[in-house]
């Protein structure tokens, strides 16, 4: 059974503090997003991955970064949290471009 | 513009009823094209990949049309377990593929 599984289902946190989430797939995938999905704005792509070290941005990477140092694992960074930060973040990754996104469970983060 | 538009929601349909979603994307190299299903408060899922010539899940119909960048997601006989947010999704090379989401489409199905 495939499986995305993501390290924190809640964090809170405060503005300026470090936040690393972290997402883990077991399908041998190639592909790996970060996404955020906000009320009424759907999820908005801030950066994704199809291969080890390489990373793209998606169309809202400011205020994060991103780490793939193995094929498994993609972390999303925010170097100094924001309030605006605060949002559900959904990970999910995908063999190829014709094939299937498969989500972790999400982790809501809320920057106080 | 954004890159995928879908029909601002929510749709509030009986039981029984057939309901269409529309959906345009601007990016012509666009190259994959997919609807979500998304629970309340739960993870995106697929629900069917669409092809230029059309397909058939059950009472699931996906059409796409490449010349007008139109994509369309088609119910019948709608049940209340179709109640969720239906994802509007295309994909594009640019040198790895980004996937990109429409703000979804909101169902409510009443009995």
């Amino acid at each position: 059974d495939v499986k995305v599984t993501q390290s924190s289902r809640y964090l809170v946190k405060r503005t300026g503090e470090k936040v690393f989430l972290e997402c883990v797939q077991d399908m041998d995938h190639e592909n790996m997003f970060w996404y955020r999905q906000d009320p009424g704005l759907g999820l908005r792509l801030i950066y994704f991955s199809y291969d080890v070290k390489m990373k793209e941005k998606g169309d809202i990477p400011e205020g994060y970064s991103v780490s793939r140092e193995k094929k498994e694992r993609f972390s999303l960074i925010l170097e100094s949290a924001s309030t605006n930060q605060t949002s559900m973040y959904l990970c999910a990754s995908s063999r190829d471009s014709t094939g299937e996104l498969f989500f972790g469970e999400g982790s809501r983060l809320t920057v106080l | 513009r954004k890159e995928v538009e879908q029909d601002p929601g929510p749709f509030n349909v009986p039981e029984g009823a057939t309901v269409a979603f529309n959906c345009t994307y601007s990016n012509s190299a666009s190259q994959s094209f997919f609807w979500y299903r998304q629970d309340c408060r739960k993870e995106p899922k697929l629900l069917m990949s669409v092809y230029s010539s059309g397909n058939e899940d059950g009472r699931f119909t996906a059409q796409l049309n490449r010349a007008s960048q139109y994509i369309s997601l088609l119910i019948r006989d709608s049940k209340l377990s179709d109640s969720a947010t239906y994802l509007c999704v295309v994909s594009l090379n640019t040198g790895g593929f980004k996937t990109i989401f429409g703000a979804g489409t909101r169902l409510f199905v009443k009995a």
